[in-house]
């Protein structure tokens, strides 16, 4: 079981917002550790979404951002597309694990 | 253009051993921290493990050490990762990735997975 948990799922309409959530504790987001997204389409490899909470790799659309407060970090997609129908994951460090990374439990986003 | 190309997939059955490999290009291969994650069919990703290959440092998840060994040959920038004794358990997509910066542990780069199919 992950230390880093996140809705099953979450779903909005076309042109929607929709934030998918990442709640930590105080040996990973709420030390400070960077949060980091990924998707996920379906039978492919993950790609970088958002690093260090809040940047986004050249070629990501502006439609997604990031945040972070606490212990907790959140995802955002504003104006929905059929093509961000995928599973979202975060990431971030986690100190209670022998200094170890860790995934979210992941999130499918349906696009309805 | 940096890639990470993985070996094919693999059929194995119990107690069989296993090594799949991992090839970096387009970068310096021995700069960057590789990892190796696992996605269980169905499941979400989990953090393996990552090595460093200039000097062949290896941190494990730990639930993942003593399970597997993570090494390197800079020589041919390729990263591996193996059992020793494979258990039905074992079967799942291992994806090795590039991690983009020590501090942070992201990932900027995948390779595009190797399926581990283990069954008697």
């Amino acid at each position: 079981q992950s230390v880093l948990t996140q809705p099953p799922s979450v779903s909005g309409a076309p042109g929607q917002r929709v934030t998918i959530s990442c709640t930590g504790s105080s040996s990973n987001i709420g030390a400070g550790y960077d949060v980091h997204w990924y998707q996920q389409l379906p039978g492919t490899a993950p790609k970088l979404l958002i690093y260090g909470n809040s940047n986004r790799p050249s070629g990501v659309p502006d439609r997604f951002s990031g945040s972070k407060s606490g212990t907790s970090a959140s995802l955002a997609i504003t104006g929905l597309q059929a093509e961000d129908e995928a599973d979202y994951y975060c990431q971030s460090y986690d100190s209670s694990l022998s200094g170890s990374s860790v995934f979210g439990t992941g999130t499918k986003v349906t696009v309805l | 253009e940096v890639q990470l190309v993985q070996s094919g997939a693999e059929v194995k059955k119990p107690g069989e051993s296993l090594k799949i490999s991992c090839k970096g290009s387009g970068y310096s291969f021995t700069s960057y921290w590789i990892g190796w994650v696992r996605q269980m069919p169905g499941k979400g990703l989990e953090w393996m493990g990552i090595i460093y290959p200039g000097d062949s440092d290896t941190r494990y998840s730990p639930s993942f050490q003593g399970q597997v060994t993570i090494s390197a040959d800079k020589s041919i920038s390729t990263a591996y990762l193996q059992w020793s004794s494979l258990k039905a358990s074992d079967t799942a997509m291992y994806y090795c990735a590039r991690i983009a910066a020590a501090d942070t542990e992201h990932i900027d780069y995948w390779g595009q997975g190797t399926l581990v199919t283990v069954s008697s």
